[in-house]
């Protein structure tokens, strides 16, 4: 089965422009994440998604960053403008999960393979 | 502040030696999770734990969960080349039924 597919790989921008990524879950699963991981803070959750629904986006950190999920195979993540320090690798992942209701369902988020983005 | 705090940062070892990993923090989880990632890919998840005192082995690793439920740690025995990769324990507070937290790892490398 095909895993989470996440492009560019690797993006490389000068400060100002417009960047975003893109990300297709795993089929049936209902549940998608949006990471970024740098060597100074980790990995970071910026926003989750339950069946195509932003549920938590309070880890966005300002208003330059925007998500959308318009279907279940489909999510982006939006930097306008972008700065040198949104420079860090952002990871997409998804799961079968409960939702922002309900028990945890422990079902394991399955990563895609990162884009590297460099803001110049 | 880190909420989960994961020592040592470094370790590099030689093939065959034994190795501790620990995944420390002042809350409660409800699970906490440890992933392997690997330069350029993702996280991949090798166990989720969820009761305290819990212990998990998967071939030469072994994960226990804290009593406490606070804590968690990772031995690997007679280390391999490939287990090199950074090591990340992440956990879903009390209250949060998806939002995992994740320490910053630790990146092992193993030396022929």
């Amino acid at each position: 089965d095909a895993g989470v597919i996440q492009s560019p790989r690797h993006e490389v921008t000068e400060m100002g422009q417009e960047v975003t990524l893109r990300c297709k879950p795993i089929s049936g699963h209902n549940s998608l994440f949006w990471y970024r991981q740098t060597m100074m803070r980790g990995l970071e959750l910026l926003i989750y998604f339950n069946n195509n629904v932003p549920i938590d986006d309070s880890g966005m950190p300002e208003d330059r960053f925007s998500a959308k999920m318009p279907n279940a195979s489909f999510s982006t993540l939006k930097i306008q403008p972008s700065e040198p320090r949104d420079s860090a690798v952002y990871f997409c992942a998804s799961s079968f999960g409960t939702g922002g209701q309900g028990p945890y369902s422990n079902q394991p988020q399955h990563f895609g393979d990162g884009t590297r983005l460099s803001i110049l | 502040t880190q909420l989960l705090e994961q020592s040592p940062q470094f370790l590099s070892i030689q093939e065959g030696e034994n190795l501790t990993v620990y995944c420390n923090s002042s809350s409660v989880f409800s699970s906490l999770q440890w992933y392997r990632q690997e330069p350029g890919e993702g996280p991949v998840l090798l166990v989720t734990v969820v009761t305290g005192g819990e212990v998990k082995k998967l071939k030469r690793l072994t994960f226990q969960f804290g009593d406490a439920r606070k804590d968690s740690s990772l031995h690997i025995t007679a280390a391999q080349p490939g287990d090199t990769g950074l090591y990340l324990c992440a956990g879903v507070k009390r209250g949060s039924n998806y939002k995992l937290t994740f320490g910053k790892g630790t990146l092992l490398t193993v030396n022929p």
